[in-house]
């Protein structure tokens, strides 16, 4: 079976610091890989999507990037964290183009200091 | 996006009552809606599906129904337990995309024992 890992769970950083957020996906190949945003209290937010390796959608131009090295690895990242960038990070996975549900990882919660 | 920006609304209910969740969604072209149950701190889990070619599916205490002429999508749950208690989405999918979904406001469900 499909399994989604995100890490880490919790972070704290300073503004102006770099940001590293990193998810892969295990159980299946050419997942279609997203990166969401939740701030607290609100709904979901999609900021990356990508369909292959190297290719990145961006959903909200922000203060982060997303990038794609690996088949099964997706990593979001800053050069310099904002305060505004504080939020709940999910990281999830589809498989394929049918339409299918997405799976999501457990999160990462990052203060921004 | 639509999901950002408002506070989620919150529905009380007591253990064993039946809850009714709505959710307006926003494109007419969306054929794929899914419902996620999201736990503080953690990420959405899927709960059930239902395609456009549907207005009714069924599952194990829940119930999902699409009303495609008013784009209004609800899910029920019978019997709800404290256990239930959590943030619950509707996500929609458009024809053809890549499985990328687009989530609703989101509602807190409360169930009191």
């Amino acid at each position: 079976s499909q399994t989604i890992h995100q890490w880490p769970a919790t972070l704290v950083q300073p503004v102006g610091s770099p940001l590293s957020l990193e998810c892969t996906v295990e159980g299946t190949s050419n997942p279609n890989l997203y990166w969401y945003r939740q701030a607290a209290g609100r709904g979901l937010q999609l900021l990356f999507y990508s369909v292959g390796i190297g290719q990145i959608s961006s959903e909200v131009p922000q203060n982060l990037s997303a990038s794609r090295p690996q088949d099964r690895q997706f990593i979001l990242s800053s050069k310099k964290l904002l305060l505004s960038d504080s939020g709940f990070y999910l990281c999830a996975f589809t498989l394929g183009r049918q339409n299918t549900e997405a799976f999501f990882g457990q999160g990462t919660r990052l203060t921004v200091v | 996006g639509e999901s950002v920006g408002l506070h989620l609304p919150t529905l009380s209910v007591q253990e064993g009552d039946n809850s009714i969740i709505n959710c307006a969604y926003s494109n007419s072209a969306s054929d794929y809606f899914i419902w996620y149950k999201q736990e503080s701190g953690k990420g959405p889990q899927f709960i059930i599906d239902i395609r456009s070619n549907m207005d009714k599916r069924q599952g194990q205490r829940v119930t999902v129904l699409l009303n495609k002429t008013v784009k209004h999508l609800s899910l029920q749950i019978a019997a709800t337990q404290p256990g239930d208690s959590a943030v619950y989405f509707c996500a929609e999918n458009r024809a053809g995309g890549y499985s990328t979904l687009t989530f609703g406001k989101g509602t807190m469900l409360l169930v009191s024992p």
